[in-house]
């Protein structure tokens, strides 16, 4: 069964800042790969996904991913950082033609200003 | 455009209760989904519909239950709640593309609190 761990529970990040959080996932081939934020009391928010071609994809409010097949990873980027990124983030993998997604535990991102 | 809409957002039951969440995709989708998710965990997918059929489980009791309307609403049911029932409910459609990728707009959840 696929799984998808993101190390991190919680970083702290100043604003301005870079920030990286971590996603590493289990399975055979190369899934789907999402990114999605969710801030306090809300749904999630789609940030970026990656499917084929290109590894580095880009996001919106800033964001972008790097696909490492050697690594199962699927790390998340921003260069600079702004209050308003304060929220928790889940990495998620849906298998090739699948219907599902599976989620990471999350990681929930605090900005200091 | 609305997106996905959920109701209620807040409720409370009791133990032994039943309960019926709600949910309007976006107008086009035809693919609903269900999701847990527990006070900081990541979401655990519960089911998915796709043109009134259901087309995936997710490792969830009998006590809960689904289905999906001709006008692609859905209604997700749990019967005889648990406290560890207790969670927010996340609904998401889609639009099954030609890839098969599934990329869900999720809606903003019911918060379910069972004493």
């Amino acid at each position: 069964a696929q799984s998808v761990t993101q190390p991190d529970i919680h970083i702290t990040v100043s604003e301005g800042a870079s920030l990286e959080l971590r996603c590493n996932y289990s399975y055979g081939a190369t899934p789907y790969l999402f990114w999605y934020v969710q801030s306090p009391g809300q749904g999630l928010q789609l940030l970026l996904k990656y499917f084929s071609g290109d590894t580095l994809v880009q996001g919106i409010k800033g964001f972008e991913a790097e696909f490492k097949r050697s690594q199962s990873s699927f790390n998340l980027r921003k260069p600079s950082v702004h209050w308003s990124d304060a929220a928790e983030y889940f990495c998620a993998v849906e298998e090739a033609a699948g219907n599902k997604l599976t989620f990471g535990g999350g990681t929930r991102v605090l900005v200091k200003p | 455009d609305a997106g996905v809409t959920q109701s209620p957002t807040h409720l409370i039951k009791t133990r032994g209760q039943h309960v019926t969440l709600r949910c309007s995709p976006i107008s086009g989708h035809k693919s609903v989904s269900w999701y847990q998710q527990v006070l900081g965990q990541g979401p655990q997918f519960i089911f998915q519909y796709y043109e009134k059929e259901e087309r995936g489980r997710g490792n969830f009791p009998d006590r809960f239950s689904a289905r999906q309307f001709p006008n692609y609403s859905s209604e997700l049911n749990v019967n005889a709640l648990l406290l560890g029932d207790s969670a927010l409910y996340l609904c998401a459609s889609s639009l099954l593309g030609a890839s098969g990728a599934n990329v869900l707009t999720f809606g903003a959840g019911s918060r379910l609190t069972v004493l």
